[in-house]
């Protein structure tokens, strides 16, 4: 049992390059989360989805793209990057909304 | 409306001490509020959750005090160690009432321990 995987753990890119995140869960888990963690800002929540086929946008969703084809898989795309986006990309699970996030290692991404 | 706000940024504690960590909310539709511990390197990681319904709840040395007319919630940790060193975050959610059932998270608190 693998819980939450995360590939790659960490990406530099150049300016206007894409990248694909790519999220795993083999708990069955219904609600998957991406989420980005900068210096004194938290976690904000990019984009979540609340099953198979559905996608929604959270706080941060501008530059990023996610699709979720399978339930245990949760992709975060970034067609053109930008430094701003340099960040830590955490992705998450859960089985219900209150019911705990289950949290990935994380994926670093630099982009320069 | 959509934020918690956490204080203190950071925390030195001396090992054996009390470690107590503040959060405070303006949404009154939230009624989940969790907090995560993350070390270095690694996700974040659910410590202990508490609903509205108590104003206590402990699980083991963590204990989270719950104030629904100040709409504030803390983190105590007692008998502090220096493994608790890792950062905290406070979280909330609601069902209804815009957060649409995702988390909103405080900023973090680092935690020290010193042996």
């Amino acid at each position: 049992n693998a819980g939450v995987t995360q590939t790659p753990k960490f990406r530099v890119l150049k300016t206007g390059q894409s990248m694909t995140l790519l999220c795993a869960q083999d708990m069955n888990h219904e609600y998957m989360y991406w989420y980005r963690q900068d210096p004194g800002m938290g976690l904000r929540l990019i984009h979540y989805s609340v099953g198979e086929g559905t996608t929604a946008k959270g706080e941060v969703p501008d530059g990023y793209n996610v699709s979720r084809l399978k339930k245990q898989n949760f992709l975060l795309g970034l067609e053109s990057a930008a430094p701003s986006q340099t960040s830590v990309y955490f992705c998450a699970s859960s089985y219900l909304w209150d019911e705990t996030q289950y949290f990935g290692p994380g994926t670093r991404l630099l982009v320069l | 409306q959509q934020q918690v706000k956490q204080s203190p940024q950071s925390l030195i504690v001396q090992k054996g001490g009390i470690s107590i960590i503040n959060c405070a909310y303006e949404n009154t539709a939230f009624d989940y509020f969790p907090w995560y511990q993350q070390f270095p390197g690694k996700g974040p990681a659910l410590l202990i959750a508490i609903r509205p319904d108590v104003s206590e709840k402990k699980e083991g040395r963590f204990t989270i005090s719950f104030n629904k007319s100040a709409k504030q919630f803390s983190l105590h940790i007692m008998d502090s160690q220096p493994g608790d060193s890792a950062t905290y975050f406070c979280a909330a959610s609601a069902k209804y009432g815009g957060s649409q059932g995702n988390l909103i998270f405080g900023k973090g608190t680092k935690l020290s321990v010193k042996p």
